[in-house]
């Protein structure tokens, strides 16, 4: 079984300032993926970051990275240089490594950018 | 581009009628997704389809059936909707043929039930 916990139901920043959003998992797969998206209030999924449990670098795609910590089983996004438009729900989530493409998500945390 | 349509953006239904929630993808995808979405839950799996006519249960199916007669099209049916089905119901679909790809998702559909 596979489980995802995100910790922080809200979280405030201030415009241009850096954010980490937490993100602890439990699999007992040896392979898997872990999956941050996005969803603002307009109800959409927008994918942000991916990081395979065997990559040996951190994930990173423009403004957001991922502290991948594998023997803590934790995956933080990370959002520098926070925006306006950052403001949203942001979901973990896991998936295993039978490629079905099903996701496990977490309870999502929701950020509030300040101006 | 890729697209994944959900039929309705938002529905009002009676406890007690049958629902379907159509989902459609253009993108030739093997795999589809329902998940359920409520606030603090975060999204859970309903069902998901591996092929047209394959389907597998998710975490909680209790309540919902669904159909795939057409690899483009997913339905997620509720026999007899009830006040605890209201909630956004998200599609996804997936290519089975990539490796660690994403899931595409619905722009979603809010159910309520009176």
């Amino acid at each position: 079984a596979q489980k995802i916990t995100q910790t922080q139901p809200g979280m405030f920043v201030q415009e241009k300032e850096a954010v980490t959003l937490d993100c602890t998992y439990d699999t007992s797969d040896p392979s898997y993926g872990l999956f941050w998206y996005k969803q603002p209030s307009s109800g959409e999924m927008i994918f942000l970051i991916y990081q395979g449990s065997y990559d040996q670098q951190n994930a990173t795609e423009g403004r957001y990275s991922l502290n991948f910590q594998k023997a803590r089983k934790s995956a933080n996004l990370v959002i520098s240089a926070s925006q306006l438009g950052d403001s949203a729900m942001y979901f973990c989530a896991i998936q295993g490594s039978s490629n079905t493409g099903k996701l496990i998500f977490g309870q999502g945390t929701t950020l509030q950018v300040k101006p | 581009d890729v697209k994944v349509t959900q039929s309705s953006r938002y529905l009002v239904k009676r406890t007690g009628e049958k629902v379907f929630l159509e989902c459609v993808q253009d993108m030739d995808h093997e795999n589809m997704f329902w998940y359920r979405q409520d606030p603090g839950l975060g999204l859970r799996l309903i069902y998901f389809s591996y092929d047209v006519k394959m389907k597998e249960k998710g975490d909680i199916p209790e309540g919902y059936s669904v159909s795939r007669e057409k690899k483009e099209r997913f339905s997620l049916i509720l026999e007899s909707a009830s006040t605890n089905q209201t909630s956004m119901y998200l599609c996804a679909s997936y290519d089975r043929a990539a490796t660690n790809e994403k899931l595409f998702f619905g722009s979603g559909t809010q159910l309520s039930v009176l």
